[in-house]
This record gives structure tokens, C-alpha cells and sequence, in this order.
């Protein structure tokens, strides 16, 4: 069974760029997160889907973050134009609502961001 | 809000037990993950509570207590692949759906 799909594994990018990063979900959960982690401030929630929908953006850090999912099987987290301080590993994760362990989070690889 | 503590480094020697503490404080706790981190990759899930108690797993335990907001994650029979980072995290159930939030992280080093 595939894991959490993300790409690109690396971006670099120029300052005032748009930068949009994807992310698969694993078929069959129905919550999909994206973090962000630096050495900084560790793995920040920016914001979680639940069927799609979303739930809570309050970790989006300004109006220059947005994310969308369009189907169960797709989601997008856009950083438009972007910034040297956006420079980090973005994480997109999935999980289910029901069963054991519920909220385990599988992640994906991670997309690492380099704004100069 | 929420807040989760661990501390930001810990050595320890391969053989030995190593034990990573975590306190919480949340509105809405229901449930204490721990992850692992090697440099590099994605966190991979160790372990779960949300009971108060122990769970073993392996060379791996996990210990909760709610009435304290405090878990650990003991490591048994060290071995140089573990070293990582370990990181805590809660799943808050506000508003009726689940998040986790997880701590900075306990960077793990273990040497020969």
C-alpha cells in the first residue's frame, strides 16, 4: 500500500516566487495535516482537512499561505510570493478517525523548501 | 491553548536505558503519540496512550499520566541506529475533531 505522496522532495526558488506543493493522501483516511518544520520552531500544524474540508488554519502564518483539497486523493499548500523566512521541510500527513491508534499520523517525505 | 515540553538534548551510552520525559497541558487531551525522527527523514510513530499506565513495546515502553500532564518514552538496550529525535505529541480534540501538536523534539545521541 503506498504511503503519503509528496512533491517535490526539493524546491528552490527565488524570493516573490509562487511556490505550490502537493500531496497524496493515503486512500481511505480522512484527515489530511500539513506541517511545517525548522530548527527554529520544530513541526508546526499549519492546517488540517477532514473530508476534505478544512478545519482549523490557524497555524497558517499569513494571508500569503493558502491550502485547498479538491478530492480525497489531492491537496495543495501555495505560498504565494514567497520569502527567505519560508525557507523549511513542509510535511503533509494523513491519518483515519476510527480504530485503534486513531490520530496516527503517516507522513510523507516531506518537501524541503529553499527561498534565497 | 496548548504547550508540551521535552528536553532539547540527551546522550547516552549504547547498552544503557535512556528515559525522555514530556509534561502537557491541553484543553481537549485524547491521546499522547511518540514519534521518531531520524535526521533527514519523516517522524514514524512509536507508541500511544491514553490511559494512564505503561505500554511496552519491544525495547521501547511509553508511560502516561493524565491527572500530571506527564509521559515518557523509555528506551531500552540502546543501540547507535537510535539515535534521533523523539518527538511528543498531543492529540486535542477541540471542537470535536482531532489534531496533534508536537513538541520541539528531544535530539538523542547515543555513542559507543
Amino acid at each position: 500500500d503506498a504511503g503519503v505522496i509528496q512533491s517535490p522532495r526539493h524546491e528552490v526558488t527565488e524570493m516573490g516566487q509562487e511556490v505550490t506543493l502537493r500531496c497524496k493522501p493515503i486512500s481511505g483516511h480522512d484527515y489530511l495535516f500539513w506541517y511545517r518544520q525548522t530548527m527554529m520552531r520544530g513541526l508546526e500544524l499549519l492546517i488540517y482537512f477532514n473530508n476534505n474540508v478544512p478545519i482549523d488554519d490557524s497555524g497558517m502564518p499569513e494571508d500569503r499561505f493558502s491550502a485547498k483539497m479538491p478530492n480525497a486523493s489531492f491537496s495543495t499548500l501555495k505560498i504565494q510570493p514567497s520569502e527567505p523566512r519560508d525557507s523549511a521541510v513542509y510535511f503533509c500527513a494523513s491519518s483515519r478517525s476510527s480504530g485503534g491508534a486513531v490520530g496516527e499520523l503517516f507522513f510523507g517525505e516531506g518537501s524541503r523548501l529553499t527561498v534565497l | 491553548g496548548q504547550n508540551i515540553d521535552q528536553p532539547t538534548e540527551m546522550t547516552a551510552t549504547e547498552g544503557a536505558i535512556v528515559q525522555i520525559n514530556c509534561t502537557y497541558q491541553t484543553s481537549g487531551f485524547n491521546g499522547l503519540f511518540w514519534y521518531q525522527q531520524h535526521a533527514g527523514e519523516a517522524p514514524t510513530f512509536l507508541s500511544y496512550n491514553v490511559l494512564d499506565g505503561l505500554e511496552e513495546k519491544g525495547r521501547f515502553s511509553s508511560f502516561l499520566s493524565r491527572s500530571k500532564g506527564y509521559s515518557y518514552l523509555l528506551l531500552k538496550e540502546l543501540q547507535m541506529k537510535d539515535s534521533a529525535s523523539y518527538l511528543c505529541a498531543v492529540r486535542d480534540r477541540a471542537g470535536g475533531y482531532n489534531k496533534l501538536i508536537f513538541g520541539a523534539g528531544t535530539r538523542l545521541a547515543v555513542h559507543p
